[in-house]
């Protein structure tokens, strides 16, 4: 069984070009999370997805930050006119129930450094 | 903004010593959980604990939540250098949703 997969692993670009990061979470798994890990510092929530819709956007640190996921499965985190304050670890984690005690598994994440 | 705080910030200790962390908040949570990260990979759950005053053990890896529900704690046991890594807390409760809010992370160096 694969689990959560992330792709690029690595993104380089520079201040300004837009970039998208993809997560292709476990199969079956109906929630999925992106979360955002700076240099010395715990994860931090972006988005979550129940199925196709974004049940709570409220992490998304501003507009230029817009995510899909348009089947229910894979899902793209798309950043426009990008920052050097953006540059981190982009995390994806997927969960078969969204309950408290349900697992996120994550996925090894895209580091993105912006020039 | 982390609710979650974490101490100590790093530990270098030698094989076969003990070590406890700490991860406190105000904030009390339905759900706590501990996570291992490796360099370059997601974080791996390790425990959740849900009840308070709940002690979990896996091998020589023992977790407390406290009464309260705000705060934890992991001992190691005769810690291996295979221990080393970034032990991340991470809460949940009605204000969070369904999001992990985390700590920063105690990051552990076991040497030989």
């Amino acid at each position: 069984g694969a689990g959560v997969s992330q792709t690029p692993s690595n993104k380089v670009t520079e201040k300004g070009k837009y970039v998208e990061l993809r997560c292709d979470p476990i199969s079956g798994h109906t929630a999925l999370y992106w979360y955002r890990q700076s240099l010395g510092q715990g994860p931090e929530f972006l988005i979550y997805f129940q199925g196709t819709g974004a049940a709570d956007d409220s992490g998304l640190p501003n507009d230029r930050f817009f995510a899909v996921r348009p089947e229910g499965s894979v899902s793209t985190l798309k950043i426009q006119r990008t920052e050097r304050g953006d540059s981190a670890v982009y995390l994806c984690a997927s969960s078969q129930g969204v309950g408290y005690t349900d697992t996120q598994y994550f996925g090894p994440g895209t580091r993105l450094t912006v020039l | 903004t982390q609710l979650l705080e974490q101490s100590p910030q790093f530990l270098s200790i030698q094989e076969g010593e003990n070590l406890t962390v700490y991860c406190n908040s105000s904030s009390v949570f339905s759900s706590l959980q501990w996570y291992r990260q490796e360099p370059g990979e997601g974080p791996v759950l390790l425990v959740t604990v849900v009840t308070g005053g709940e002690v979990k053990k896996l091998k020589r890896l023992t977790f407390q939540f406290g009464d309260a529900r705000k705060d934890s704690s992991l001992h190691i046991t005769a810690a291996q250098t295979g221990d080393t890594g970034l032990y991340l807390c991470a809460g949940r409760n009605s204000n969070s949703g369904y999001a992990l809010n985390f700590g920063k992370g105690t990051s552990l160096l076991v040497t030989p």
